[in-house]
């Protein structure tokens, strides 16, 4: 099905595990987004990338490491989780990240992670 | 530091009546949008304002924007139960690069019968 689906649904991992989270979207959007949201402080960005191999730090990019070898994929990656980054995490894409951008971001359905 | 402050956070409303959301922001941008989420759910897109003065209108929801006081503004006109949910503000800021939203902290919204 067209759109953007993101996996697992839940995941639950220990302290210091490196987990992989998946974010992929069948619209060819140049751009895609991660945002953590947190009870307090609504989303915050994490990375975004404007295209395949082009990537850059959001807000809060420390602990995460992404790759965008596809236009179609972005996967997140926690390189060593920590309980701070229990949250739940969306991806984002969008047609365009300039002006021109009229329809705004489309989201995934997210990720709920816990880290115990 | 680019700030976006929602106010209320937490709102409870009886059906049928009016209240306004606010969401002010710190720096200059002429790009704002308006996002639902239900518990449990993604962010639903609600609105897109793209000027100064850019009013729109779905159902009992109303959305403007005011980008010389940095501030929009949702208006709920005769809440109804199904309006219940969170409602974020986000705004694009370096609009020319690669932009980015940065989120309100959410109003999360009861309406009551």
């Amino acid at each position: 099905d067209a759109g953007i689906t993101q996996s697992p649904r839940y995941k639950i991992t220990e302290t210091g595990r490196q987990v992989t989270l998946m974010c992929h979207q069948t619209w060819s959007h140049s751009y895609m987004f991660w945002y953590r949201q947190d009870l307090g402080h609504g989303l915050r960005l994490i990375y975004y990338s404007a295209a395949a191999d082009i990537t850059d730090k959001g807000e809060v990019p420390d602990g995460y490491v992404v790759s965008r070898s596809k236009t179609e994929n972005f996967p997140l990656t926690l390189e060593s989780a920590t309980r701070s980054q229990t949250s739940v995490y969306f991806c984002a894409s969008s047609e365009s990240g300039h002006r021109a951008n009229f329809y705004g971001y489309t989201f995934g359905s997210g990720t709920r992670l816990t880290v115990v | 530091e680019l700030k976006v402050e929602q106010n209320p956070l937490f709102l409870s409303m009886q059906e049928g009546k009016n209240y306004t959301i606010y969401c002010n922001y710190s720096t200059t941008s002429d790009r704002l949008y308006w996002y639902r989420q239900d518990p449990g759910k993604s962010l639903e897109s609600l609105f897109v304002l793209l000027s100064n003065g850019a009013v729109k209108q779905e159902g009992r929801l109303m959305a403007s924007l005011d980008t010389k006081a940095r501030l929009s503004t949702l208006h709920i006109t005769a809440a109804v139960h199904d309006l219940s949910a969170t409602y974020f503000c986000a705004v694009e800021f370096e609009p020319g690069a690669a932009s980015k939203l940065t989120f309100g902290t959410g109003t999360r919204l009861q309406v009551t019968l």
